[in-house]
């Protein structure tokens, strides 16, 4: 079946700081992705939309100049947090649509001390 | 709003016994219905999805009914064993490539 990795699976940064988390779609192109949010023993929040070659598109609440989206190419999407606060402590998750499913990737893990 | 209420919230099952997840819906545009598998740590992984004009769907011990009249769905496992404890999540979208609104999850322990 479809792939999609993430890396890095956890990561963890200092206040202030931007941490990029990438999602790649593996053996498959992926024209749109998506990106969640899972914070504890909570159900995923869908952040943005990402399209290859054009602007995401954001979910009320999420701050856009805050989780940067760039979907350069049709296997490739990142996800900037900048100026990482604890808060922002989460599971992030992306999910790519091969053919008629989405899969998940694995998840990474970010800790903001 | 919360678009898809999934019940219960957790849920402890003998092995060998049928464990029952269920979620209701309220946007009649919704025409795909998938369930997820989520272990600690991990990402969520396709279990089985469903169409609104089937109203039942069987993949080896899973099982998926569905009710359009009620709005409702509700995942079925057959025979559970201590590897299904996970956390299920039910979703639904306006078509497949459409973004995906997903239910609280429900914990499930399976006990040997």
């Amino acid at each position: 079946g479809a792939v999609v990795s993430q890396h890095p699976s956890r990561v963890i940064c200092k206040s202030g700081t931007s941490v990029k988390i990438e999602c790649r779609s593996l053996d498959f192109q992926a024209t749109t992705m998506f990106w969640y949010r899972q914070f504890p023993k909570q159900s995923l929040m869908l952040m943005a939309t990402s399209n290859e070659g054009s602007k995401a598109t954001y979910e009320q609440g999420v701050e856009k100049d805050k989780f940067l989206i760039n979907h350069a190419s049709l296997t490739l999407s990142t996800l900037t947090v900048t100026s990482a606060h604890p808060e922002d402590s989460s599971f992030y998750i992306c999910s790519a649509i091969a053919g008629s499913l989405k899969f998940f990737g694995p998840g990474t893990r970010l800790t903001v001390l | 709003q919360q678009q898809v209420k999934q019940s219960p919230q957790s849920l402890i099952v003998q092995k060998g016994g049928i464990s029952i997840i269920n979620c209701a819906y309220e946007n009649t545009a919704f025409d795909y219905f998938p369930w997820y598998q989520q272990f600690p740590g991990k990402g969520p992984a396709l279990l089985i999805a469903i169409r609104p004009d089937v109203s039942e769907k069987k993949e080896g011990r899973f099982t998926i009914s569905f009710n359009k009249s009620a709005k409702q769905f509700s995942l079925h496992i057959m025979d559970s064993q201590p590897g299904d404890s996970a956390t299920y999540f039910c979703a639904a979208s306006k078509g497949h490539g459409n973004k995906l609104v997903f239910g609280a999850g429900t914990i499930l322990r399976v006990k040997s």
